[in-house]
């Protein structure tokens, strides 16, 4: 199974809302990523969990807060979003490699999320 | 600074009509050079990756290699099915560093 899912496909909300994306994967993979992607942009890195824990943060705004309950998922919670949060949000998942570095990331399908 | 660069943006071509992408690096500390292909809308697809100069992969009409400075991404007869957006990224500290991708667009 080389496949990571997230949930939902769509999501609207607006900016007094709370909300959660979620990612599943089940490869066995212990690395996990949330990247943020505007339309014809490359992905832009949010949040790395290596063996669940926290261990990149590329200075997200507090609005945005991972969770990782365990190895196969990740969440992120959205709270007072603004609309120029909208974006397709992926999730991606790859091996830990020794020295602390990565094999390739396979990435989910991706939350398309609309703030109004 | 670490910097991945794709040219060209865009490349139209028509069936049958092999071309190259080019992805030019600096980066310190590299640990990989990775393809993906993305369609409009979906997650990135992974391709390939590359690990050291002179190394090479290939996937049906694609053929990636890979030089201290640069990598090609070959599309060997393409077909209307291989339109996408095709991404290069490096792995540099922990962290993926994408270029802004090269537009393909096959027509019949």
């Amino acid at each position: 199974d080389t496949e990571v899912t997230q949930t939902p496909k769509h999501l609207v909300m607006g900016m007094t809302n709370k909300k959660s994306l979620k990612c599943e994967q089940h490869m066995g993979h212990r690395a996990m990523y949330w990247y943020k992607q505007k339309a014809k942009k490359p992905p832009e890195l949010m949040f790395v969990y290596s063996y669940e824990k926290l261990s990149i943060n590329e200075s997200v705004p507090s609005r945005f807060s991972p969770e990782c309950p365990n190895s196969s998922l990740l969440n992120l919670h959205l709270h007072a979003l603004q609309p120029e949060d909208s974006a397709l949000y992926l999730c991606a998942s790859s091996q830990v490699l020794a020295g602390s570095s990565y094999n390739e990331q396979f990435f989910g399908p991706g939350t398309r999320l609309t703030v109004l | 600074e670490d910097q991945v660069t794709q040219s060209p943006e865009a490349l139209r071509l028509q069936e049958g009509e092999s071309s190259s992408l080019n992805c030019s690096y600096t980066v310190s500390g590299l640990r990989g050079l990775f393809w993906y292909r993305q369609d409009p809308g979906k997650g990135p697809e992974f391709l390939f990756t590359l690990y050291s100069a002179g190394e090479e992969k290939e996937k049906e009409r694609l053929k990636a290699t890979l030089t201290k400075k640069e990598s090609f991404l070959h599309i060997t007869a393409p077909k209307p099915e291989d339109s996408a957006t095709y991404l290069c990224a490096v792995c540099s500290w922990g962290k993926l560093q994408f270029g802004a991708g090269t537009q393909v667009v096959v027509t019949p």
